[in-house]
């Protein structure tokens, strides 16, 4: 099972938006509900952002979305913050009845 | 309040075992599908394998880097999950993390322990 494909890199100033996408296969992304975003910043665990493609957890701010078409899956942030500064995963259950992540995606707020 | 306490990291050499305990409370164990989450220095989160709950069979899958050589494991009378970890090559080096999901049997990672770290190395 190969890691999801995500962008290295991803930057935009304060109060713009953003998009990071996700791209994976019909075993994984594209066939299950199952998608989910993390952010992690430095030194510290995950926080799950985003549960099966769009469900935001309770306490996440609504300036966090997330979308899927077809084998590819996005995560916008809108209304960029400093403290979004951070790398950002996404995760995907798959037909083996396992999971995988993505690459990864740095988030720079210039 | 959701609390996952993993222990058992350390140095190991090459071709030892190790195994890893994450302490659980604040939930009920026994429904959740419990996973092991892993990243190496400086890199992105890697997926490990996971168990399920006894009630949706207790099964176990692993990802494919460390299958036939890690054991999920878990103990609902003592809420406690493990991962017993054989044969260990210097690129099983990561921050091993425990992690159960939003609610119970869902796909997802909402709740971490700190990490211990497993450093192999001769």
């Amino acid at each position: 099972q190969s890691a999801l494909t995500q962008p290295a890199s991803v930057s935009g100033s304060p109060g713009q938006s953003i998009t990071i996408s996700c791209t994976g296969t019909s075993s994984d992304v594209g066939d299950y509900k199952y998608v989910s975003w993390y952010q992690q910043h430095p030194g510290k665990a995950p926080k799950l952002m985003i549960y099966e493609v769009s469900n935001r957890p309770s306490g996440v701010s609504n300036r966090f979305s997330g979308s899927q078409s077809g084998n590819t899956a996005s995560l916008t942030i809108s209304g960029l913050q400093a403290e979004d500064e951070a790398d950002y995963y996404c995760s995907s259950y798959t037909s083996s009845s396992t999971s995988v992540f993505g690459t990864g995606t740095k988030v720079t707020v210039l | 309040e959701v609390q996952l306490v993993e222990s058992g990291g350390g140095l190991v050499k090459p071709g030892g075992s190790l195994r890893l305990s994450c302490a659980a409370s604040g939930f009920t164990f026994s429904n959740a599908w419990m996973s092991w989450v892993r990243q190496a220095p400086g890199k992105g989160l890697e997926w490990v394998g996971h168990i399920k709950s006894k009630a949706d069979g207790g099964t176990t899958d692993y990802a494919a880097p460390v299958k036939g050589r890690f054991t999920v494991s878990r103990d609902d009378s003592k809420n406690t999950l493990y991962l017993q970890m054989y044969t260990l090559k210097t690129e099983d080096t990561a921050v091993y993390y425990c992690s159960t999901g939003y609610y119970y049997g869902s796909r997802d990672f909402q709740h971490w322990g700190q990490g211990t770290l497993v450093t192999v190395s001769s």
